[in-house]
C-alpha cells in the first residue's frame, strides 16, 4: 500500500542553525509533495510544495529537496528560529488524496 | 488573506448524538476535503469531494459519515451516531483545483469529544 514515513520523530536544533528534516514516501504515483508546519491546538499550516518534475525548490529560508530515485523528500530551514519550533508534516499528493506521514517535531533551543 | 473558517471549533457531544461540523472553504476553490487527527496522531485524510459529490474517501469514512454542500459557501461533515473513538480534530480544507501543484489550505480545526 502507500505510505508516507518520517526519519526521525523529534529534531532538536540550536537557534541560528540550520534544520533538515527527512520523509519517505512510496506511492510512486503521487506527483505533488506538500510540507505543513503544525503549532499546538492548530490546523496544518502550508509551507512550501513541490511537483514530481522537480528536484529541488525554494522559499523564504525554507527549501525542499525531492529525490524521486529513492523516494525521499526533506525541509530545508535556515537559521532555525524559536518560532519554528512545531510539529513538520511531509505530505504526498495523488489524485484527490493528500497522505501525511507522522510528523517530525522540531524543538528549537534558544 | 483568504482562510478556511470551521465551527465550532469545540464540541462535546454524547455518544450515539448526531454531530455536524461546518466550513467555510475560500471562495474561489472547488476542491474540499476533511481530515481528522486522533490526539497525538497523524492528520488522517476522510473525504475529498468535487462538483457536489465524492471523489475520494478513505476507509475511515464509513456509512456513519457524510458530507453536504447545501449552499454555495458552506461544507459540512456530519457523524450520524457518534462512538467515542470518533473523538478527534477535524480539519476541513480546499482547493483551487485538486490537480498536482495546487495547495491544499486547512482550516484551524473542529475539536470533537464524544463521551
Amino acid at each position: 500500500g502507500e505510505s508516507v514515513g518520517l526519519h526521525l520523530p523529534t529534531l532538536s536544533v540550536q537557534e541560528g542553525d540550520n534544520s533538515i528534516i527527512n520523509c519517505a514516501y512510496s506511492n510512486s504515483a503521487s506527483d505533488y509533495f506538500i510540507w505543513y508546519k503544525q503549532e499546538s491546538g492548530k490546523g496544518p499550516q502550508f509551507i512550501i510544495d513541490i511537483r514530481s518534475n522537480m528536484d529541488k525548490r525554494q522559499g523564504q529560508r525554507v527549501t525542499v529537496l525531492l529525490n524521486k530515485t529513492v523516494k525521499h523528500l526533506s525541509l530545508q530551514i535556515a537559521a532555525t528560529q524559536p518560532g519554528d519550533s512545531a510539529v513538520y508534516f511531509c505530505a504526498e499528493k495523488a489524485n484527490q488524496k493528500v497522505t501525511f506521514g507522522t510528523g517530525t517535531k522540531l524543538q528549537v533551543i534558544p | 488573506e483568504p482562510e478556511v473558517t470551521q465551527t465550532p471549533s469545540h464540541q462535546v457531544t454524547q455518544m450515539g448524538q448526531e454531530v455536524i461540523l461546518r466550513c467555510v472553504p475560500i471562495s474561489n476553490h472547488l476542491y474540499f476535503y476533511w481530515y481528522r487527527q486522533i490526539l497525538g496522531q497523524k492528520v488522517e485524510f476522510l473525504v475529498s469531494f468535487y462538483n457536489n459529490e465524492i471523489s475520494e474517501k478513505s476507509e475511515i469514512f464509513d456509512d456513519q459519515f457524510s458530507v453536504e454542500r447545501p449552499d454555495g459557501s458552506n461544507f459540512t461533515l456530519k457523524i450520524r451516531s457518534t462512538k467515542l473513538e470518533d473523538s478527534a480534530m477535524y480539519f476541513c480544507a480546499s482547493s483551487g483545483r485538486g490537480t498536482s501543484g495546487n495547495t491544499i489550505y486547512f482550516g484551524e480545526g473542529s475539536w470533537l469529544t464524544v463521551v
